[in-house]
C-alpha cells in the first residue's frame, strides 16, 4: 500500500536547537516528494519540491533532502516563528498529478 | 498576486443537508485539488480536475462530487451529511510541481 510516515509527532526544541524531522514513504514511482508548513486554521503553504535521490534545497532555516526512501527537513537555530506542523507529501506515477498521499504530519514547537 | 480563495470560511450543517464548497484558483492554474483535513486522518485526497475533467477521485462515498468550469473554478458537493463529514476541506491548485501545489485556506464544515 502507498503510504507516507512521519517522524516524530511532535517534537519541542529551545530556540536556536538544531534538529530534523524524517519523511518516510513506500510508493512506486515517485513523481515528487513535497514538504508543507501548516499554521492552525491555515492551508498548508508549500517549502520544497523534491525529486530525485541526493536532492538538496534549502530556504533560510530550512534545509530538505532526499534519499531513496525517505526525505529529512532539517532546522538550523530554529525561532519560535517556525513553530508550525510540517507535512510531508509525495505524489506519484500510480495516480495522477494532483494526487498527493500527505504523512500526518510533524507538530513543531519552539520554545524562547 | 491572489491566492487561492475558498469560500465560504465556516459552513454549519445539519445532518441529511447537503452542502456546495466553492474554489477559485490561482489566474492560469488548471489543475484543481480537493481534500478533507481531519485530526484523525489528516489530509486525504478526494479528487482532481484538469480543464474540466475529474482525472482522479480518493476513496470516499458517491456523496461526495465536484466539478470544474471553463474559467478553472471548482466546486465540490457533499449530499446527505453525517457527522463524519466535520472536517476541513482544502483546494489547491498548481502550475507545475515544481512550484508544488497552492493551498487555500479552506472551508471548516461543521456538520450537527
Amino acid at each position: 500500500e502507498d503510504q507516507v510516515t512521519q517522524s516524530p509527532e511532535a517534537l519541542r526544541l529551545q530556540e536556536g536547537e538544531s534538529s530534523s524531522l524524517n519523511c518516510s514513504y513506500t510508493v512506486s514511482g515517485l513523481r515528487g516528494l513535497f514538504w508543507y508548513r501548516q499554521d492552525p486554521g491555515k492551508g498548508p503553504e508549500f517549502l520544497f519540491t523534491l525529486y530525485s535521490a541526493g536532492e538538496e534545497k534549502e530556504k533560510e532555516r530550512l534545509k530538505a533532502t532526499l534519499t531513496k526512501k525517505e526525505s529529512f527537513l532539517h532546522i538550523t537555530a530554529p525561532k519560535p516563528e517556525d513553530s508550525a506542523t510540517y507535512l510531508c507529501a509525495v505524489s506519484y506515477y500510480g495516480g495522477s498529478q494532483g494526487n498527493l498521499i500527505f504523512g500526518k504530519g510533524t507538530k513543531l514547537s519552539v520554545k524562547p | 498576486k491572489a491566492g487561492v480563495t475558498q469560500t465560504p470560511r465556516y459552513l454549519i450543517k445539519t445532518r441529511g443537508q447537503q452542502v456546495t464548497l466553492s474554489c477559485s484558483p490561482i489566474s492560469g492554474h488548471r489543475s484543481v485539488s480537493w481534500y478533507q483535513q481531519t485530526p484523525g486522518q489528516g489530509l486525504q485526497f478526494l479528487f482532481e480536475y484538469f480543464s474540466e475533467t475529474q482525472r482522479n477521485k480518493g476513496n470516499f462515498p458517491g456523496r461526495f462530487s465536484g466539478r470544474q468550469f471553463s474559467n478553472s473554478r471548482s466546486e465540490m458537493n457533499v449530499s446527505t451529511l453525517e457527522l463524519g463529514d466535520s472536517a476541513l476541506y482544502l483546494c489547491a491548485s498548481s502550475l507545475t510541481l515544481d512550484y508544488g501545489y497552492t493551498f487555500g485556506s479552506g472551508t471548516r464544515l461543521t456538520v450537527v
